[in-house]
């Protein structure tokens, strides 16, 4: 089934250790999305890609980042992760950008302690 | 800006039990509007959308209809069943940047 995933499923990191999250989908979308998740809350959007071009949002910080280097493969770099970075980590994937194309497809999610 | 307010959870009900979720929206323009689920364990997947004032979506049981004078999208089922227990997540879609907002979720708990 074509579908989107996300490894790990749990990750646990030391306070100011690099980590990496990684998404692949078989959907062949163009569009990828990463988002935090925090308990009870919505899902934030930290940024997307629309095939390469990579948008940021504005309130994202420095100490995330990401690659996508290709269509089926995005990643999440938290650079020096804090305690306030724990939170689900979640991948989605949108056919393209326009009205026909706005439903979004979601990995199960990656969920990121900090000791 | 474009936000999403959901009412509070859980909402915790018999199964056959109706159910409402509210779920009321503001936006600049004229937004999609949809209703994701997530199952424990599991991403969000999509339950239904609406593309304009007045339509119904439907899926599963569930149904949502899109109300421009009031800025609302809430969600119904008739009869609940165990099955049903998931968080639902209200959204819209911005139709300049088609990148959506996410309400909060409400936590729904069906019992036997």
């Amino acid at each position: 089934d074509a579908m989107v995933i996300q490894n790990p499923r749990y990750q646990v990191t030391q306070f100011g250790k690099p980590v990496t999250l990684s998404c692949s989908q078989t959907l062949n979308h163009n569009v990828m999305y990463w988002y935090q998740q925090k308990s009870s809350q919505a899902p934030k959007l930290l940024f997307h890609y629309y095939d390469k071009d990579f948008n940021n949002e504005a309130d994202t910080p420095d100490n995330f980042q990401s690659r996508r280097p290709n269509t089926s493969f995005c990643f999440l770099d938290i650079r020096s992760p804090g305690l306030g970075d724990a939170a689900m980590y979640l991948c989605a994937t949108s056919r393209d950008r326009g009205p026909s194309a706005d439903t979004q497809y979601f990995g199960p999610g990656t969920r990121l302690t900090v000791l | 800006g474009n936000s999403v307010t959901q009412m509070e959870g859980p909402v915790t009900l018999s199964e056959e039990a109706f159910l409402t979720i509210n779920c009321t929206y503001t936006a600049t323009g004229y937004p999609s509007l949809f209703w994701y689920v997530q199952y424990p364990g599991e991403g969000l997947q999509l339950l239904l959308k609406a593309t304009k004032a007045d339509d119904k979506g439907s899926n599963k049981g569930f149904e949502a209809t899109y109300r421009k004078e009031t800025t609302s999208f809430h969600l119904e089922k008739g009869s609940v069943q165990v099955s049903d227990s998931a968080v639902y997540f209200c959204a819209l879609s911005d139709r300049g940047s088609y990148i959506p907002t996410f309400g909060r979720g409400t936590s729904l708990i069906v019992h036997p």
